[in-house]
């Protein structure tokens, strides 16, 4: 079946703009997560859903960062005034429940000029 | 707090040989999971395998296989017969496990970046 996807996979933009990242998880997969993962480190955790509900958002930087799941599917991270720090790439895991395993999205690369 | 220690920065193999990637964690719960996700130069996580704190034997997958030793805290993964579609990075991962609700965030690993010569 189709995996966990991701659009853009590159995003360029200028300092100070704002960019929306989309995540489109497995079917039927009711948990969702947001990291990010900057070059030569692992991914960190940003945010999770349960359903249409932000769970968990302990780990967004600051109140630029934004997240939501309407309808429980496809999630949408948004980044306000972003800075050239905000640069990395983003992904997104979707799993069947909170404790299953998490599957992950080929990633948004975020580019902060 | 969790953390996940991978000490190997780089790691070259033989391809056909078997290699050992180590990662050591550090939680005071008693409940965890530990997981192996590779990423290849495109970028995309692939779940590789699974060892819970509980589980008595160690996870096999395949030609991968973990090496769990509660006592150390280490979850070593073993790849055997190494191929060349094996070079990318590894990442060791943990997860929480929280009864009481919320989140089961991982935390992650730094990666090992294998290469697997022919």
């Amino acid at each position: 079946g189709a995996g966990v996807s991701q659009t853009p996979s590159n995003k360029v933009t200028e300092k100070g703009k704002y960019v929306e990242l989309r995540c489109d998880p497995i079917s039927g997969h009711t948990a969702l997560y947001w990291y990010r993962q900057s070059l030569g480190q692992g991914p960190e955790f940003l945010i999770y859903f349960q359903g249409t509900g932000a769970a968990d958002d302990s780990g967004l930087p600051n109140d630029r960062f934004f997240a939501v799941r309407p309808e429980g599917s496809v999630s949408t991270l948004k980044i306000q005034r972003t800075e050239r720090g905000d640069s990395a790439v983003y992904l997104c895991a979707s799993s069947t429940s909170r404790a299953d395993t998490q599957y992950f999205g080929p990633g948004t690369r975020l580019t902060v000029l | 707090a969790q953390k996940i220690t991978q000490t190997q920065p780089g790691m070259f193999v033989q391809e056909k040989e078997a290699v050992t990637l180590d990662c050591t964690y550090d939680t005071s719960d008693q409940s965890y999971g530990l997981f192996w996700y590779k990423q290849p130069s495109s970028g995309e996580m692939i779940f590789l395998i699974y060892q819970g704190s509980y589980d008595e034997q160690n996870a096999t997958e395949g030609r991968y296989s973990l090496n769990f030793q509660k006592a150390r805290k280490s979850a070593n993964l073993v790849i055997s017969a190494s191929q060349l579609g094996d070079s990318a990075m590894y990442f060791c991962a943990m997860r929480e496990v929280l009864f009481q609700g919320g989140s089961e965030k991982l935390v992650f690993g730094k990666g090992t970046k294998l290469t697997v010569n022919p």
